[in-house]
């Protein structure tokens, strides 16, 4: 199984600044027959399910703010929040889809300092 | 409005069964693979089932596999989990997730409210 590991587990960022989070998989989630990677990042608030923010490591869901952006390939990726929002706070995960079974990062928690 | 409704969470003495729904609206249900996710109270997610857009194919993560069973209805635009010998350690909030696409290993664009399940005696 492939395991899904992010960092830190939790992070406290100041209003308008930059927010990085990391996803690092045990193996490769690069899929080469087509260049993918099968990598998505999910957003979950308070009392809520988790949404959709990014998949194929890089390519944002439609609605979702271009202040999300995710980069990385192959085992290491990372999701970044541009300019903080009070919004934005939450639990961030990450996924890979490449064989099942499709495994979750443990999460980070995203808070305002 | 693009919707997934689960529904027959509850409590559940160990070792006994239980079957979620999910009725899904909105969208073409036959076009999309489908899955099960669950999370237990205060934890993360984690990945249980999925199923092709047509029912043909099926997978389970190891912690469900023997015990759970994905079908699906497109007739009825229906998601069904049949959940056997449950335990403790299944006690978790349960979401029906659509695909992006017919293929089942793809991102989940769209999670229902989630229903809860509680084994205990």
């Amino acid at each position: 199984d492939i395991v899904m590991t992010q960092s830190p587990d939790s992070l406290a960022v100041s209003l308008g600044e930059r927010a990085t989070i990391n996803c690092k998989s045990s193996q490769s989630v690069l899929y080469i027959s087509n260049n993918k990677n099968y990598l998505a990042w999910y957003q979950q608030k308070p009392g809520q399910p988790p949404k959709l923010l990014i998949y194929w490591a890089s390519t944002r869901e439609s609605g979702v703010p271009d202040r999300f952006s995710g980069s990385g390939s192959g085992t290491d990726f990372t999701l970044t929040i541009s300019s903080l929002q009070a919004e934005d706070v939450a639990v961030y995960y990450c996924q890979h889809y490449y064989s099942s079974p499709y495994t979750f990062g443990q999460g980070t928690k995203l808070e305002i300092k | 409005e693009v919707q997934l409704l689960e529904s027959g969470g509850g409590l559940v003495q160990p070792g006994g069964s239980l079957r979620l729904s999910c009725a899904a609206s909105g969208f073409t249900f036959s076009t999309n693979a489908m899955s099960w996710v669950r999370q237990a109270p205060g934890k993360g997610l984690e990945w249980l089932s999925v199923i092709s857009n047509g029912g043909g194919t099926t997978d389970y993560a190891d912690s469900v596999k023997g015990r759970f069973i994905i079908s699906r209805d497109n007739s009825k635009n229906t998601l069904y989990v049949q959940m056997n010998s449950l335990r403790a350690e299944d006690t978790a909030a349960y979401y029906c997730v659509k695909s992006r696409s017919g293929a089942i290993n793809d991102g989940f664009d769209l999670w229902g409210q989630g229903t809860m399940v509680t084994v205990s005696s």
